[in-house]
């Protein structure tokens, strides 16, 4: 069973401009759910979305967005890239919704702001 | 404000030794507690998990102990070997948000 996959792996953008990364979750996992990881600030949750509706949203700005498809895939969106936007954004999948079910990660995105 | 306090940020242990690692919570709506290993250039993957209603759980090498008075828990893996070197945090999810709150992370370093 291939496990989750994220592209691209790395990034590199400039401030002001913005960024769109991909996750393609597990096959049958209909729950995926992002995260920054910094060395600062650790490991932060964005936000999950299951069946193509956000469930549950962190503590980010409204610049941090996402979107799911029909057939789970998601996407993220950071708008107006700040330098502190530099980070190793994972994304992770689960059967069921809720952050409850157990959640295999990608390997994720490492995204560097000039 | 960091909700789930993880120590010792870094430690190294040589092969065959006990590793253990401690978090301590604060908000007492936590009820699940996971802890995961990553490994360089990998994504974080599920290692135990335990739930307030247990004060242990163990999986091969690797044990949780759950201090709920104390609002402590704790990873052991028994005889430490180098294939475990890796960061491990632990976190805690709150009933009704789910939103995951994670320690800052260890440093796991076994010596041959």
């Amino acid at each position: 069973k291939a496990g989750v996959t994220q592209t691209p792996r790395y990034l590199i953008k400039t401030r002001g401009q913005q960024v769109t990364l991909s996750c393609s979750p597990i096959s049958g996992h209909r729950s995926v759910s992002w995260y920054q990881q910094t060395p600062g600030q650790g490991l932060q949750f964005l936000f999950e979305y299951f069946s193509e509706t956000q469930r549950n949203k962190g503590n980010f700005p409204g610049r941090f967005s996402g979107r799911q498809f029909s057939n789970s895939r998601s996407e993220m969106n950071v708008s107006t890239l700040e330098l502190g936007d530099s980070a190793l954004y994972l994304c992770a999948s689960s059967r069921l919704a809720g952050l409850r079910d157990t959640q295999y990660f990608g390997p994720g995105t490492r995204l560097t702001v000039l | 404000q960091q909700q789930v306090k993880q120590s010792p940020q870094s430690l190294i242990v040589q092969k065959g030794g006990i590793s253990i690692i401690n978090c301590a919570y604060e908000n007492t709506a936590f009820d699940y507690f996971p802890w995961y290993q990553q490994f360089p250039g990998k994504g974080p993957a599920l290692l135990i998990a335990i739930r307030p209603d247990v004060s242990e759980k163990k999986e091969g090498r690797f044990t949780i102990s759950f201090n709920k008075s104390a609002k402590q828990f704790s990873l052991h893996i028994m005889d430490s070997q180098p294939g475990d070197s890796a960061t491990y945090f632990c976190a805690a999810n709150a009933a009704g948000s789910y939103i995951p709150t994670f320690g800052r992370g260890t440093s796991l370093i076994v010596h041959p």
